[in-house]
């Protein structure tokens, strides 16, 4: 198994409402990550885990909160967001931090 | 700091053509590199790697890359493109040493390919 997935494929929210999007992978990495990707642009780095710990965080507002239950999991919780923050969520593992990334398809996150 | 230079942001080949998609790297130590193509509305999927092992990195779908530290470069080719090339694709470095950089991978802007029948 050679697969990131990421539910759900859309989403679509209010900016005051709190949801999650969800990232899993079983091919036993134990870096994950989260990045945000603008149409036409590169993924821009938002949190990295490494053996489940929290290894870096660019600078992400609390609007988004990561958390990372277990190895094979990776929970991204949005509260009060932005319409700015409309983009495609994107969550990639590695096998150690630093390792190539594999990169799951990405959750359509629409803020209204 | 690191930064990655994808000359030409849109290119265009016809079928069966070449096809050259330009990266360039600022490093003083070579880093490791990667393509990645986006297809729309998709997650990256990682086309190749350079890890200091051979030059000359084959991927898959038969695109491969040439690792020349004298042009400080990382060309993306394939002999002959196909309808189903067509997609974004993305350089990426990972900075060596690593030290506080681990795990962080500077991309390119990006470019667009494009295949004519």
């Amino acid at each position: 198994d050679t697969e990131v997935t990421q539910t759900p494929k859309h989403l679509v929210m209010g900016m005051t409402n709190k949801k999650s999007l969800k990232c899993e992978q079983h091919m036993g990495h134990r870096a994950m990550y989260w990045y945000k990707q603008k149409a036409k642009k590169p993924p821009e780095l938002m949190f990295v885990y490494s053996y489940e710990k929290l290894s870096i965080n660019e600078s992400v507002p609390s609007r988004f909160s990561p958390e990372c239950p277990n190895s094979s999991l990776l929970n991204l919780h949005l509260h009060a967001l932005q319409p700015e923050d409309s983009a495609l969520y994107l969550c990639a593992s590695s096998l150690l931090q630093g390792g190539e990334q594999y990169f799951g398809p990405g959750t359509r996150l629409t803020v209204t | 700091a690191q930064s990655v230079t994808q000359l030409g942001s849109h290119v265009s080949v016809s079928e069966g053509a070449l096809v050259l998609l330009r990266c360039n790297y600022s490093s003083s130590v070579p880093p490791y590199l990667f393509w990645y193509v986006q297809y729309p509305n998709q997650g990256l999927q990682l086309l190749l790697k350079y890890t200091s092992a051979a030059t000359l990195v084959k991927g898959i779908n038969g695109f491969e890359a040439e690792f020349k530290k004298s042009e400080t470069s990382f060309h993306l080719t394939k002999p002959s493109a196909h309808m189903s090339d067509a997609a974004e694709y993305f350089c990426a470095v990972s900075p060596t040493p690593r030290g506080s950089t681990l795990g962080r991978l500077y991309f390119g802007r990006g470019t667009q390919l494009t295949v004519w029948p």
